[in-house]
């Protein structure tokens, strides 16, 4: 089955500077990439996804780029704030006829003022 | 409208209680999920519906009991609960079939302890 490892798992830049996270995935027949943000005590939220017909995704300060060669995908944010600070997951579809969420361990990231 | 709503928020209830977690959608979502996260992990997969019927069960044990009475309503009783399912139990749905590639939304969950 689908296998995703997420590295790091804490994150800590000050305001304004850039961060990266990244992601592998085993399952080369994943199609679908979702990054989602979480704050404490609340639910995750969909902040950009991929699919595997395209390489690079942007929204304002958020853009992911998808490597399926080398199965890996980040996750990129640029002029960090002090409300970016949260944990972030990143996920795929497995290729499978399950299409589970496999979720990412997750990264903190700290935005320090 | 792209909201998945839960309730209870929060629940507390003893091994020996039975309570249910309900979820609710009015978006049109063909799949419904339930997912269960623990503290600094990620949500884990529980069960999975397609068109209302129980298209996945993550060997859940059997204290959990998912139901989903209609395309808009997912339902997940418990019954003699151990400490250890203490958890924040979160409800998604996407729209169309397990297996597609379409978004899943969360509901905000339900914060459950079982003392």
């Amino acid at each position: 089955g689908e296998n995703v490892e997420q590295h790091p798992s804490t994150l800590s830049v000050q305001e304004g500077d850039s961060a990266v996270i990244k992601c592998t995935y085993s399952d080369s027949a994943s199609n679908y990439f979702p990054w989602y943000k979480q704050e404490l005590g609340k639910r995750p939220q969909l902040i950009i996804d991929i699919r595997s017909n395209v390489g690079e995704k942007k929204d304002q300060r958020i853009a992911v780029t998808l490597n399926k060669t080398a199965k890996h995908f980040s996750l990129h944010i640029t002029e960090t704030q002090p409300e970016d600070s949260a944990v972030y997951f990143c996920a795929a579809i497995g290729g499978g006829s399950q299409g589970n969420l496999i979720f990412g361990k997750g990264t903190k990231l700290s935005v320090k003022p | 409208d792209t909201e998945v709503t839960q309730t209870p928020k929060h629940l507390v209830m003893g091994m020996t209680n039975k309570k249910s977690l309900k979820c609710e959608q009015h978006m049109g979502h063909r799949a419904m999920y339930w997912y269960k996260q623990k503290a600094k992990k990620p949500p884990e997969l529980m069960f999975v519906y397609s068109y209302e019927k129980l298209s996945i069960n993550e060997s859940v044990p059997s204290r959990f009991s998912p139901e989903c009475p209609n395309s808009s309503l997912l339902n997940l009783h418990l019954h003699a609960l151990q400490p250890e399912d203490s958890a924040l139990y979160l409800c998604a749905s996407s729209q169309a079939l397990v297996g597609s590639t379409d978004t899943q939304y969360f509901g905000p969950g339900t914060r459950l302890t079982v003392l």
